[in-house]
């Protein structure tokens, strides 16, 4: 069975700094990966997901993250943050031999943007 | 499009009442989701539809929890009886799917933020 770890719980930024949120996967076949952000009290929102082709994907907001399989890694990253960038970011991955619907979640990790 | 539109918002309980949970999806979409989120264990899939019928209810935690989708533009989340270790954000997703599935992305509601005392 697939699973998601986000090593990171909490990470600190200034304004205009680059970021990096770290995860890694478990899988033995084809996955789909995702990276979804969580606003205070609100719904998750897709930021960007990888499905095939290009190991690069660009998202919203200026997010891109790069799909390692050799490292089963799907780290995401921007070049600048903002403070409106704080929130909760979520790693997910999905299998082939489940559906690719069933979406299995890391931990989240929650980026604080001070100015 | 008003999105996934969840109700209620907040639900306060005693435990052993039964609490229902709403949730509207997306028109046109054909795939619902219901998670539930707490911090010891994160966001967990509980539940999916395709075309209103159960796909997979692995993830429900117990009988105590029952999932209906009567039709596509409507289905229910019922704890019955509540317990406080129920207290968490319960989520509900809708998704296009497609040919290939998790091609389309989930869109997730507002969340219910359900407290059982």
């Amino acid at each position: 069975a697939q699973s998601v770890t986000q090593l990171d719980s909490q990470v600190p930024v200034f304004e205009e700094a680059p970021v990096e949120l770290r995860c890694n996967y478990s899988s033995s076949v084809s996955v789909y990966l995702f990276w979804y952000v969580q606003y205070p009290n609100q719904g998750l929102q897709l930021l960007l997901k990888y499905l095939s082709g290009s190991t690069l994907v660009k998202g919203i907001n200026g997010f891109e993250a790069e799909f390692n399989k050799s490292q089963t890694s799907f780290h995401l990253r921007k070049p600048s943050v903002h403070i409106s960038d704080t929130a909760e970011y979520f790693c997910a991955v999905s299998e082939g031999n489940t559906g690719f619907q069933k979406l299995v979640f890391g931990t989240g990790t929650r980026l604080l943007v001070s100015p | 499009d008003a999105g996934v539109i969840q109700s209620p918002r907040h639900e306060v309980t005693e435990m052993g009442q039964e609490v229902t949970l709403r949730c509207k999806p997306i028109s046109g979409h054909d795939y619902l989701f219901w998670y539930r989120q707490t911090m010891m264990r994160g966001l967990e899939l509980l539940i999916y539809f395709n075309n209103n019928v159960p796909i997979d209810d692995s993830g429900m935690p117990e009988d105590r929890f029952s999932a209906k989708m009567p039709n596509a533009s409507f289905s229910t989340l019922k704890i019955q009886p509540s317990e406080p270790r129920d207290s968490a954000v319960y989520f509900c997703a809708s998704s296009a799917g497609g040919t290939s599935g998790a091609t389309d992305t989930q869109y997730f509601g507002p969340g219910t933020r359900l407290t059982v005392l």
